[in-house]
């Protein structure tokens, strides 16, 4: 069975750009969770999606946005890009039954 | 509000058992975890435990559940090399009520770096 998976791996982009992260989950999971990993904060929680719908959200500015597809695969999207979003971005997901989250290896991101 | 700690370092010989420590702040997280991260790596699952248990364990692993002090610690014995890694402790956040269907996000600990020296 296919893990979760990030694309892509890695990326560089400057300040002021936007930039769209994409989250395919393991067949059957419908829900996707997007976390950033920073050095000084730590792995933080930014948001959730099932069935389409965002369940949940974490307090980062309204730059970050995400979407679910019908078919589960979720992007995140963040705008008007600052030094300090460079972070390893992580999506997990997870299926009905089973409470463990499953992570992807994450697209890390540099903003220069 | 919710917070997760846990030490920054732990060192220890192979062979040896490491024991890795996290206390938790939210009292009706109804599930922890416990995730591995290599360099370069995402999070890998290594165990859960549901939050009416004491005790789980796993091959190698036991994870012991205080909840009247909100302690939660994991113990892999017979440490490898391979282990070297960074551990993070997880707990749930209390579900939103305005969001539906959603079970509460991950709350990470900054994790514990174990070193195992051969």
């Amino acid at each position: 069975k296919a893990g979760v998976t990030q694309t892509p791996r890695y990326l560089i982009k400057t300040r002021g750009q936007q930039v769209t992260l994409s989250c395919s989950p393991i067949s059957g999971h419908r829900s996707v969770s997007w976390y950033q990993q920073t050095p000084g904060q730590g792995l933080q929680f930014l948001f959730e999606y099932f069935s389409e719908t965002q369940r949940n959200k974490g307090n980062f500015p309204g730059r970050f946005s995400g979407r679910q597809f019908s078919n589960s695969r979720s992007e995140m999207n963040v705008s008007t890009l600052e030094l300090g979003d460079s972070a390893l971005y992580l999506c997990a997901s997870r299926s009905d039954r089973v409470k463990g989250y499953t992570f992807g290896s994450g697209t890390r991101l540099t903003v220069v | 509000g919710e917070d997760v700690e846990q030490s920054l370092f732990l060192s220890v010989r192979e062979g040896d058992s490491s024991v890795i420590n996290c206390t938790y702040t939210d009292s009706s997280s109804t599930y922890l975890y416990w995730y591995k991260q290599e360099p370069g790596a995402g999070l890998q699952l290594l165990t859960y435990i549901f939050s009416n248990m004491d005790m789980k364990q796993d091959q190698r692993l036991t994870v012991l559940l205080n909840k009247k002090d909100k302690h939660l610690s994991l113990r892999i014995a017979d440490t490898q090399t391979g282990d070297s890694a960074i551990y993070f402790c997880a707990e749930t956040s209390t579900p939103v009520p305005n969001y539906g269907g959603s079970q509460g996000n991950l709350i990470f600990g900054k994790g514990t770096k174990l070193s195992v020296k051969p």
